[in-house]
């Protein structure tokens, strides 16, 4: 298996543009976790979907965040408008019951709003 | 609620030094307790786990023992090298809820 699937790797915007991150989960893991990593603020849950279903979105910061799971394969994360204080490393990360929780993490996004 | 603490660092050894880096965590029953490894520009992995009081986890050299009289889970590695160099972060989860909680991450310098 490849593993987590993140695109883009990095991402320049200016303030106000639209952003999307796009994530790929192993094939056969039914739980998809968005997190956001910052030196001040640390790994932060997001969101997370079970079975395409988001469970619990407590840590989206505002309403300029949304997060989508249109199937098992593919969810995007989207900020519109974005602002300088979204730059961050963005992860998504997938899991299964059937390995004990254990959570397998994308390579991030690294994003830039100038 | 629940919450893991860890040592702050950096935390600066010399090759084939003894590591520890201290984790504890509040938590109500019995969850699963985990360590994971950032190294620089990469994602998260796994490094190793326990899903249950007094198992120990091990890979890599690392090892580490869930203690529930202590609520601890800290980890060591007899002699560390250069490669070990990266930030570790001790983790919980509940199976009922899948939600990993997250301490602030340890970063580890190894000098040669």
């Amino acid at each position: 298996d490849a593993g987590v699937i993140q695109s883009p790797r990095h991402e320049v915007t200016e303030m106000g543009q639209e952003v999307t991150l796009r994530c790929k989960p192993i094939s056969g893991h039914d739980y998809l976790f968005w997190y956001r990593q910052t030196m001040m603020r640390g790994l932060e849950l997001l969101i997370y979907f079970n079975n395409n279903v988001p469970i619990d979105d407590s840590g989206m910061p505002e309403d300029r965040f949304s997060a989508k799971m249109p199937n098992a394969s593919f969810s995007t994360l989207k900020i519109q408008p974005s602002e300088p204080r979204d730059s961050a490393v963005y992860f998504c990360a997938s899991s299964s019951l059937r390995a004990d929780n254990e959570q397998f993490f994308g390579p991030g996004t690294r994003l830039t709003v100038l | 609620g629940n919450s893991v603490t860890q040592m702050e660092g950096p935390v600066t050894l010399s090759e084939e030094a003894f590591l520890t880096i201290n984790c504890t965590y509040t938590a109500t029953g019995y969850p699963s307790l985990f360590w994971y490894v950032q190294y620089p520009g990469e994602g998260l992995q796994l490094l190793l786990k326990a899903t249950k009081a007094d198992d120990k986890g091990s890979n890599k050299g690392f090892e580490a023992t869930y203690r529930k009289e202590t609520t601890s889970f800290h980890l060591e590695k007899g002699s560390v090298q250069v490669s070990d160099s990266a930030v570790y972060f001790c983790a919980l989860t509940h199976l009922s809820s899948y939600k990993l909680i997250f301490g602030s991450g340890t970063r580890l310098l190894v000098r040669p």
